[in-house]
């Protein structure tokens, strides 16, 4: 148990929709990623938020978007769901701060199909 | 930018054989690197971490990864493949911040009984 926890653990939605995905990371870790893993594409960094602000953006699409709130929890929300977003969605997190251990927790990921 | 190279989308090796996935980085060096295994159905789990305290790593389930500068690799290696250790092995490397990562394309390691 990495102590990252993501919710829903699957989802099955159709085009068109909106989906909102719930990351709680490890007590006391202050930087939550989000991953988009597809069998086409690998493992793509969407996004990294830290202490409640974004502090960096990857392949992430303009119909995607995150937040990271006061109790260090974040979402993902996406919109306007094609095909194509069917994938594997993790959440990780590091403590990301002078002398944390510096590696990536994963949760286990929120599998997304758009049917 | 950093970025990583994974030699070999797919290895296979027979049960009790040695297991050489490679990894090579960009040239500056970074903060820290790390081997990731992703069994099915399953979230990223940290084998090893290299920081700079010694070159060769030792990590869990037997596997360990040498830093060489001079070959810009971080190759992991165990010495005898077992069945448990079919999965997908992930390279990453950190910023020179140390706060963002790069992963490889991963490595699908089959074990041949």
């Amino acid at each position: 148990d990495s102590g990252v926890t993501q919710t829903p653990k699957h989802l099955i939605t159709a085009t068109g929709q909106r989906v909102t995905l719930r990351c709680s990371p490890r007590s006391g870790d202050l930087s939550v990623y989000w991953y988009q893993q597809s069998l086409d594409q690998g493992l793509q960094f969407l996004i990294q938020y830290y202490n409640g602000e974004e502090r960096a953006k990857g392949n992430i699409l303009e119909r995607f978007s995150a937040q990271q709130f006061p109790d260090l929890h974040s979402e993902l929300n996406l919109s306007s769901l094609e095909l194509g977003d069917s994938a594997l969605y993790f959440c990780a997190s590091s403590v990301d701060r002078p002398g944390g251990s510096g590696e990536l927790f994963f949760g286990e990921g929120s599998r997304l199909t758009v049917l | 930018a950093q970025s990583v190279t994974q030699l070999g989308s797919h290895v296979s090796v027979s049960e009790g054989a040695l297991v050489l996935l490679r990894c090579n980085y960009s040239s500056s060096v970074p903060p820290y690197l790390f081997w990731y295994v992703q069994y099915p159905n399953q979230g990223l789990q940290l084998l090893l971490k290299y920081t700079s305290a010694a070159t060769l790593v030792k990590g869990i389930n037997g596997f360990e990864a040498e830093f060489k500068k001079s070959e810009t690799s971080f190759h992991l290696t165990k010495p005898s493949a077992h069945m448990s250790d079919a999965a997908e092995y992930f390279c990453a490397v950190t910023s020179n911040t140390g706060n963002q990562f790069y992963f490889g394309t991963g490595t699908s390691l089959t074990v041949i009984p």
